[in-house]
């Protein structure tokens, strides 16, 4: 079973506007961290943020704030004000910190693009 | 220094020869890892080094071999590789291994293209 779901290949956004990528998990294990990279053409793997399993409130970095659903299984990536310099592909990633893997284990990804 | 490096950022190479991937960084961080990405696909976990001992091999063919000579250095032996091996290779490190929160810092990575 995929560990780690995103449902949308592509998305589209106009410039300034907000966009959410979707990220859906399945794990037993209680302990586990949540991850959003994002990566360029160019490849480097960026990290923009990070959600804890027991962490109460949702997590922001500047333009990124994860909303995350515990009940649900999802941590949907909203960035705000999107920019021309977004446009990227964005990887969810899961790491398990009992159990399982210790290594990130990654969705198949949400390619953006941002139009002026 | 937050920064990992590969070497080198390109590498063609033909099925008979040996080449070496290399993989740095100097944040006192004791795990170390390997993925393989082919293009427009996550990256595949392949090895995971802790305290320079190798602890996940994910089934990885044996013409993939690596190496950590020691707590700042990564290495990837090609041998006898195949086109289908033809891949952005990353590497990346964190802190350790216990615990949900170990952010990985990745390299740029390594395409590889196999002739």
């Amino acid at each position: 079973a995929q560990k780690i779901t995103q449902t949308q290949p592509g998305m589209f956004v106009q410039e300034k506007e907000a966009v959410t990528l979707d990220c859906t998990y399945d794990t037993s294990d209680p302990s586990y961290g949540l991850f959003w990279y994002k990566q360029p053409s160019s490849g480097e793997m960026i990290f923009l943020i990070y959600q804890g399993s027991y962490d109460q409130q949702n997590a922001t970095e500047g333009r990124y704030s994860l909303n995350f659903q515990k009940a649900r299984k999802s941590a949907n990536l909203v960035i705000s004000a999107s920019q021309l310099g977004d446009s990227a592909m964005y990887f969810c990633a899961m790491r398990e910190g009992a159990t399982g893997r210790r290594a990130l284990t990654f969705g198949s990804g949400t390619r953006l693009q941002v139009q002026p | 220094d937050t920064e990992v490096t590969q070497t080198p950022k390109h590498l063609v190479m033909g099925m008979t020869n040996k080449k070496s991937l290399k993989c740095e960084q100097h944040m006192g961080h004791r795990a170390m890892y390997w993925y393989k990405q082919k293009a427009k696909k996550p990256p595949e976990l392949m090895f995971v080094y802790s305290y320079e001992k190798l602890s996940i091999n994910e089934s990885v063919p044996s013409r993939f071999s690596p190496e950590c000579p020691n707590s700042s250095l990564l290495n990837l032996h090609l041998h006898a590789l195949q086109p289908e091996d033809s891949a952005l290779y990353l590497c990346a490190s964190s802190q350790g291994l216990a615990g949900s929160y170990n952010e990985q810092f990745f390299g740029p990575g390594t395409r590889l293209t196999v002739l």
